[in-house]
């Protein structure tokens, strides 16, 4: 079974300019999350969908972040503009509705804000 | 406000002994725990997980102990390993059994010494 996708696996980009992020989650996994890792923390839960609805954004920063998960498959995260304090690992998590409910994560995108 | 902490940040170990990883939480909600295991450059791998309605679970040489009134768990690695070595980390959730979005604490690193 094919684990959870992302790409880039790296991006630099300077303040104020725009990158999205790709991930092809666990297929037939119904759940999936967008999770951000500063260094030397944990991750933090960005935006949770089931399906192609959005479950939880409430830790999603508005007015620069935006996710979407077209036909409840892939999703997009996109940041614009981009701060300084966006430089972070970016996971993509899914799992499955019907359990077991563990979450399985992507390798991640590297962000890097100069 | 830290919900899940993991008061050390590294922790060394003797190959074949014991590691004891510990986990706080505080929100009284949270009612499924999970550790990850995380290499450097990839994303988090599941390792064993805990519902609130037991106090211990035990898979191969990983145990988690819950302590609910302590709102404390921690995970037993016997006999420790060289491929141990890497950072561990606490996750809660509420709710469906670990569908929703996990809270994280900060890791621990731990080194397995030969």
């Amino acid at each position: 079974e094919a684990g959870v996708a992302q790409s880039p696996r790296y991006k630099i980009i300077e303040k104020r300019q725009s990158v999205a992020f790709w991930c092809n989650p666990i297929s037939g996994h119904a759940t999936l999350y967008w999770y951000q890792q500063i260094l030397g923390q944990g991750p933090k839960l960005l935006i949770q969908f089931q399906n192609n609805g959005v479950v939880d954004d409430s830790q999603l920063p508005k007015d620069r972040f935006s996710a979407e998960r077209l036909k409840g498959v892939d999703s997009t995260l996109k940041i614009q503009p981009a701060k300084l304090e966006d430089s972070a690992v970016y996971l993509c998590a899914s799992s499955s509705y019907r359990g077991p409910y563990e979450q399985y994560f992507g390798p991640g995108t590297r962000l890097t804000v100069t | 406000d830290q919900q899940v902490k993991q008061n050390s940040p590294s922790l060394s170990v003797q190959e074949g002994r014991i590691s004891i990883l510990n986990c706080d939480y505080t929100n009284s909600m949270f009612d499924y725990f999970l550790w990850y295991k995380k290499y450097p450059a990839e994303g988090p791998t599941f390792l064993i997980s805990i519902s609130s309605i037991k106090d211990k679970n035990e898979d191969g040489r990983f145990t988690v102990f819950l302590n609910k009134s302590a709102k404390h768990l921690s995970l037993h690695i016997v006999p420790s390993q060289p491929g141990d070595s890497a950072v561990y980390f606490c996750a809660a959730t509420q709710g469906r059994g670990g569908a929703d979005g996990l809270t994280f604490g900060k890791g621990t690193h731990l080194i397995i010494q030969p």
